[in-house]
């Protein structure tokens, strides 16, 4: 079975930081893109961050830019968000999701999501 | 910027047909990418149910069926069920964000 899970979201004071992961397992991880999508209370999906298969190409929402760095082991199939910083708009239910083709740089739907892990970030 | 505009809400009684549109405006226009549509169960992760424009993944129904016409991508949902209510959205790419966008989404009732 193809599956993402998502760990490391919690309840954070702002300015201060979280590092998420996502573990992957059921499909070539190495082969794939993928991305951190979030969702504030009742909002709709905003992207977040992408990291090419290789991990060389990073590209981030302009909300999180300088803040946020995603990174990738493939040897662990795992991913990771590092969130500095961090501010009440940031307060969201954050999704891993994979592309659905390999070695798909863009252009191309999410066919596995996460179950997502909720980042709070109040005073 | 690119902008993804779907309604925010349609409606539905059991059995019937809906539509849900997703207009592209920006520079996602002329440039051919695709649209890509999702069902967001309360409490649930997306689920992907149309990808590039037309096609659906294995175990999607057909009742859902996607297509696409110069800027606007439509999702149809024939012989709607109480199950299927939940929000829809749609995605596409920007190439002047190097990244996904996504509407705004749409919330199905099924009366």
């Amino acid at each position: 079975e193809v599956l993402l899970v998502e760990s490391g979201g919690g309840l954070v004071q702002p300015g201060r930081s979280l590092r998420l992961s996502c573990a992957a397992s059921g499909f070539t991880f190495e082969e794939y893109a993928l991305h951190w999508v979030r969702q504030a209370p009742g909002k709709g999906l905003e992207r977040v961050a992408y990291i090419s298969s290789n991990g060389r190409h990073k590209v981030y929402a302009d909300s999180v830019k300088g803040r946020f760095t995603i990174s990738r082991d493939n040897a662990k199939n795992s991913m990771y968000l590092q969130m500095n910083s961090l501010r009440p708009e940031d307060t969201a239910l954050y999704f891993c999701a994979k592309y659905l083709r390999a070695f798909r740089e863009s252009d191309d739907g999410f066919d596995i999501w996460g179950q997502g892990t909720t980042v709070t970030v109040s005073s | 910027q690119s902008v993804l505009t779907q309604p925010p809400s349609v409606s539905g009684a059991p059995g019937q047909r809906v539509t849900i549109s997703c207009t592209v405006s920006g520079s996602i226009i002329g440039a051919g990418y695709d649209v890509h549509w999702y069902q967001q169960l309360p409490g649930s992760a997306p689920k992907l149910l149309i990808y590039a424009n037309i096609n659906r993944p294995s175990g999607v129904p057909d009742r859902f069926s996607g297509s696409k016409s110069g800027s606007s991508a439509s999702l149809a949902i024939t012989g709607l069920q109480a199950d299927d209510e939940a929000d829809y959205y749609c995605q596409s790419y920007d190439s002047s964000l190097s990244g996904p966008v996504f509407g705004g989404g749409t919330k199905l009732t099924v009366l």
